[in-house]
């Protein structure tokens, strides 16, 4: 299985901040990657796929990046909405495999 | 806009098997190519991607669950399931359902709430 590590764990952030989470795959991955983000109490919502393309309807404050086996998720400016936490998912070989997550906490 | 809704007993004795349904409103489990997935989360742990059954019927799981793991669509109730056998403590976790557009590398992903359910005697 294709392992999928996200850093940091968690984080603690101001409205306005800008904020990059990484996902590290264990083999190269091409772009297959998703990134999710999950509020408490609520369903996942998909926002990134293929690394870098927003999911409809999805803010341009998100953004993502990377290909192979490094990837970033930043978003430019912390929202209050934004407090949550995010996951990244590899789809490029079955099983499917999710990071981690990294929680956005407000500082 | 497609909707999915968990549904099954919270808590399951160990060595019995956990029964799940997702009901689907907005969309048809039978038609349009989707991927209808589980996903589940453990305590303190992260997400495992259990399988999927596509809207035609062929099936894809977890290796590490294939032995135990069992999902099925029921299209007139527009409904799939998730039926996992034989669980001990270690499969007590939040089970989500999805519906999964996966076309080449485009992966789009509408999940549900989620359901707790706890393997405990």
């Amino acid at each position: 299985d294709i392992q999928m590590s996200q850093s940091p764990s968690s984080l603690s952030a101001s409205v306005g901040d800008r904020v990059t989470i990484t996902c590290r795959a264990s083999q190269g991955i091409s772009n297959y990657l998703a990134w999710f983000q999950q509020r408490p109490g609520k369903a996942p919502k998909s926002l990134i796929y293929a690394a870098s393309s927003l999911q409809s309807g999805v803010p341009s404050k998100f953004s993502g990046s990377g290909s192979g086996t490094d990837f970033t998720l930043t978003i430019s400016s912390l929202e209050p909405e934004d407090f949550a936490t995010y996951f990244c998912q590899q789809y490029y070989n079955y099983p499917h495999t999710f990071g981690g997550g990294t929680k956005v906490e407000i500082k | 806009q497609v909707q999915l809704q968990e549904s099954g007993p919270g808590l399951v004795q160990p060595s019995e098997t956990l029964s799940l349904t997702c009901t689907v409103s907005g969309a048809s489990v039978g038609s349009g190519g989707y991927y209808w997935s589980w996903i589940r989360q453990a305590p303190g742990k992260g997400l495992e991607w259990l399988g999927y059954i596509y809207s035609s019927g062929p099936t894809k799981y977890n290796p590490a669950l294939q032995s135990r793991v069992l999902m099925s669509l029921n299209t007139p109730k527009n409904q799939f399931s998730l039926k996992l056998y034989s669980v001990t403590a270690a499969d007590t976790a939040v089970y989500y359902c999805a519906r999964v557009d996966l076309v080449g590398v485009v992966l789009i992903a509408d999940w549900g709430q989620g359901t707790l359910v706890t393997v405990s005697s």
